[in-house]
């Protein structure tokens, strides 16, 4: 089973508020990551986590939280995005961060009001 | 830096036809390589992925893709398209020295019945 789930599947927030992303992995992959996809583009790496812990920031802005609360869940917290962050945002897993092939998830729509 | 080109944007094929979708990268050494489709608003699925030894891999759907060492290239290949293949392809490559997945711009397969 090669099968990362996410959720929501859609997401509406306004600007001020509060909300999170939900990703799930159970084939024992230790490298989860979050990608960020806008429309007719490739996916941007926004973080990596290895064995739970942070690896790879890539310089995403602080409004973006990530979390791992264990190796089968990843989380994004979300807090006073703007318009432009409205994209697909793409989780996706590993055996390991060397280059391991990555599975990915559905991904979740989001709407910044 | 390690770069991927996917030089066609858009491509059109009668069903039936084949096909063949070109990728190019700039590293030293030998990457790892991968494809991945996309219909529209979903995740990416891997078609497949090459890490060593055969140049010619197979993947899931019909897909082939030959690597040509000479030629940074990766172009992937199906003998008779399905209407079913009409997405987005992503050629990405994974290097040590990023320690990420580096993603072309993708190519837009239109299948025309």
């Amino acid at each position: 089973d090669t099968e990362v789930t996410q959720t929501p599947k859609h997401l509406v927030m306004g600007m001020t508020n509060k909300k999170s992303l939900k990703c799930e992995q159970h084939m024992g992959h230790r490298a989860m990551y979050w990608y960020k996809q806008k429309a007719k583009k490739p996916p941007e790496l926004m973080f990596v986590y290895s064995y739970e812990k942070l690896s790879i920031n890539e310089s995403v802005p602080s409004r973006f939280s990530p979390e791992c609360p264990n190796s089968s869940l990843l989380n994004l917290h979300l807090h006073a995005l703007q318009p432009e962050d409205s994209a697909l945002y793409l989780c996706a897993s590993s055996q390991a961060d060397r280059g391991e092939t990555q599975y990915f998830g559905p991904g979740t729509r989001l709407l910044v009001l | 830096a390690q770069s991927v080109t996917q030089p066609d944007i858009h491509i059109t094929v009668s069903e039936g036809a084949s096909l063949e979708l070109r990728c190019n990268y700039s590293y030293g050494a030998t990457p790892y390589l991968f494809w991945y489709v996309q219909s529209p608003g979903q995740g990416l699925q891997l078609l497949l992925k090459y890490f060593s030894g055969d140049t010619l891999v197979q993947g899931i759907k019909g897909f082939e893709a030959e690597f040509k060492r000479s030629q940074s290239s990766f172009n992937l290949r199906k003998p008779s398209v399905h209407w079913s293949d009409a997405a987005e392809y992503f050629c990405a490559v994974y290097t040590g020295t990023a320690s990420k997945l580096t993603f072309g711009t993708g190519t837009r397969l239109q299948v025309t019945l």
